[in-house]
């Protein structure tokens, strides 16, 4: 199916213990986001990846890595979760820069760290 | 930071009627974007409009830029009850090399039957 799907879709982890989040899209956009949405925050960027291997930092991206290796895929690690990791997750693409283009975004991982 | 900002915060209308949500932001723009979210879901675009545009129509939906005010305004005409979401206007990240969008809190809107 055509469109952008992120896996898992809930997950509940313990704090200390790695966690990645996978987002895969099927329209070969160039760019890809990923945002967190915390009440009383709206989203956030956390990175941002403008072509396979071009990656960087967003507003808040402290305690989480990415990486690009294929266009179509963003996976999001959280090295060694916080409680304050605790949020929902969504993934977005665009084949172009927010300059230009809009976004389509995932449905979204919703995140508990204990 | 936030660069744009939606008022009001909730807003409950009946059926039918139409409901206007506007947004402010702070600095120079080239695009202001409007998307809707569902409850648990992903966000959806609604419509993009460019700083050279002073307003915009996709169906139902007008939005309109005021760039020497720095404003938004998405209304939305005849509301169904489909159109309960929240509301968010965003513009892309200025400054620090971040090449994503910023968004607002959003407007939660309510379309009672």
């Amino acid at each position: 199916d055509a469109g952008i799907t992120q896996s898992p879709r809930y997950k509940i982890t313990e704090t200390g213990r790695q966690v990645t989040l996978m987002c895969h899209q099927t329209w070969s956009h160039s760019y890809m986001f990923w945002y967190r949405q915390d009440l009383g925050h709206g989203l956030r960027l956390i990175y941002y990846s403008a072509a396979a291997d071009i990656t960087d930092k967003g507003e808040v991206p402290d305690g989480y890595v990415v990486s690009r290796s294929k266009t179509e895929n963003f996976p999001l690690t959280l090295e060694s979760a916080t409680r304050s990791q605790t949020s929902v997750y969504f993934c977005a693409s665009s084949d172009n820069s927010p300059f230009y283009n809009e976004q389509f975004f995932g449905p979204g991982t919703r995140l508990t760290v204990l | 930071s936030q660069q744009g900002e939606e008022d009001p915060q909730a807003l409950s209308i009946q059926e039918g009627e139409n409901a206007t949500m506007n947004c402010s932001y702070k600095t120079s723009i080239n695009n202001l974007q409007w998307y809707r979210q569902n409850s648990g879901r992903g966000l959806v675009h609604l419509i993009l409009i460019r700083s050279n545009e002073r307003e915009k129509h996709s169906g139902r939906l007008r939005v309109t830029l005021d760039t020497s005010k720095k404003s938004s305004s998405l209304l939305i005409t005849a509301s169904r009850a489909a159109d309960t979401a929240s509301y968010f206007c965003a513009t892309p990240t200025s400054g620090g090399g971040a090449d994503g969008l910023t968004f607002g809190k959003g407007t939660h809107l309510i379309i009672q039957p």
